[in-house]
């Protein structure tokens, strides 16, 4: 195990549903990460938060919506999502450059 | 932009050989590499980093490369194993840019026993 635990590992969403992948980590990292990643595609950073405070949004839609309240906790909520969508959501922590990532949560919108 | 590229989508290798796993990257001023194993089903785990002053560094069964003057970046893992059939990204960043990682598409490495 990685100490980083990501629930569900599954959900299947329709685009009207609102959901929340969740993220805890155990490691007592300061930085928290969300990634996307789809088939054939590179990993892509959605969005950091160092301390609880958002340091990064990669340009992500506003359907997608974040949430840090506490240094071992990551939310991310989801709000009329598209079929393209669907992919792995994947949380990672650091403390320093080394990136800790969960299983993932497979996201599939219909 | 930042482009950091795998030269091979897929890789099958015998079990008992020695894989070599490449990768490009663009930018002149990344300075920190890391190479992440990712099994079915599991995120991807973090294998063996280096940083742009070395050129090699030797781990367990596994050795990273790096030729900066080419910007290339390599793998190898030697007495390949059924374990270590799994999908290989390479990632890199430069600094300032507040812990942003760049990563591959990714190498499917298969070991036939």
């Amino acid at each position: 195990e990685t100490g980083v635990t990501q629930t569900p590992r599954h959900l299947v969403m329709g685009m009207t549903n609102k959901k929340s992948l969740k993220c805890e980590q155990h490691l007592g990292h300061n930085a928290m990460y969300w990634y996307k990643q789809s088939a054939k595609k590179p990993l892509e950073l959605m969005f950091v938060y160092n301390f609880k405070e958002q340091t990064e949004n990669n340009s992500v839609p506003s359907r997608f919506s974040p949430e840090c309240p506490n240094s071992s906790h990551l939310f991310l909520h989801l709000h009329t999502l598209q079929p393209e969508d669907s992919a792995l959501y994947l949380c990672a922590s650091s403390q320093d450059e080394k990136l800790f990532f969960g299983s993932g949560t497979q996201l599939s919108v219909l | 932009g930042e482009s950091v590229g795998l030269h091979l989508p897929t890789l099958s290798v015998q079990e008992g050989d020695n894989s070599i796993i490449n990768c490009a990257y663009s930018n002149s001023a990344s300075d920190y590499f890391i190479w992440y194993k990712q099994e079915s089903g599991k995120g991807p785990q973090f294998i063996i980093d280096i940083r742009s002053n070395m050129d090699k560094r030797q781990g367990q069964r596994v050795t990273v490369l790096l030729n900066k003057t080419v910007k290339h970046l390599s793998l190898q893992i030697a007495a390949t194993q059924p374990g270590d059939s799994a999908v290989y990204f390479c990632a890199d960043s430069y600094p300032n840019t507040g812990n942003q990682f760049y990563f591959g598409t990714g190498t499917s490495l298969t070991v036939i026993p």
